[in-house]
């Protein structure tokens, strides 16, 4: 069966440093993957998604993801954050050819910017 | 586009109440989902349908039953609420594998 680890439920940065969610994953083959942000009292919203194209995923707000086969991961990535990325950020994964389009979601990872 | 709509945003319900939330979207999608959210855990399966007439279990079915007679709407319903079904609802949509999901803005449910 599928599963996602998010390592780290809660994560801090100072404005400006590098943000890195960690997320790693469990299937017998590569996946769909996607990265959603939540803001406070809103729904999820897509930041980026990789399906087998490109290996190195941007997506929006700077952020862009690195899918790693040999280490079943697939970390989220931003150069130097701002104020507005405090959200939460949850990890998801879709089986590729199945009938279902189900996503498997991480615990997620709640960022705090610091300014 | 609408998108995905939900309502309602909140309602208090008292335990062995029923009700129903509703959901909508108006993209012509043919998946569409609903999720629980609850402190800790993620985002959590109830149910699904791959189309209209077609609805399936996820990871959390029990309590809850959905129907899919248009491929607009996507109703969740609460047979006899209790307090363990107190959370956040969310219902998704999505056209095709691999899209990702397009997310409503959610129900805040809390049953007393």
């Amino acid at each position: 069966a599928q599963s996602v680890t998010q390592l780290g439920s809660h994560v801090s940065v100072s404005e400006g440093a590098l943000v890195l969610l960690r997320c790693n994953y469990s299937s017998s083959v590569p996946p769909y993957l996607f990265w959603y942000v939540q803001y406070p009292n809103q729904g999820l919203q897509l930041l980026l998604k990789y399906t087998s194209a490109a290996t190195l995923v941007k997506g929006i707000n700077g952020f862009e993801a690195e899918f790693k086969k040999s280490e079943t991961s697939f970390h989220l990535t931003k150069p130097s954050a701002h104020m507005s990325d405090a959200a939460e950020y949850f990890c998801a994964v879709s089986e590729k050819g199945g009938a279902t389009n189900k996503l498997i979601f991480g615990t997620g990872t709640l960022l705090a910017v610091q300014p | 586009n609408a998108g995905v709509t939900q309502t309602p945003k909140f309602q208090v319900l008292k335990t062995g109440q029923s009700m129903t939330l509703q959901c909508a979207q108006d993209m012509n999608h043919e998946y569409m989902s609903w999720y629980r959210q609850d402190p800790g855990m993620g985002l959590r399966l109830i149910h699904y349908s791959v189309g209209a007439g077609i609805t399936d279990q996820g990871e959390v079915p029990n309590g809850y039953n959905v129907s899919r007679s248009t491929t607009e709407d996507f109703p969740l319903r609460l047979l006899s609420a209790a307090p363990s079904q107190t959370s956040v609802y969310f219902c998704a949509s999505s056209p095709t594998q691999g899209r990702g999901q397009y997310f409503g803005p959610g129900t805040r449910l809390t049953v007393l």
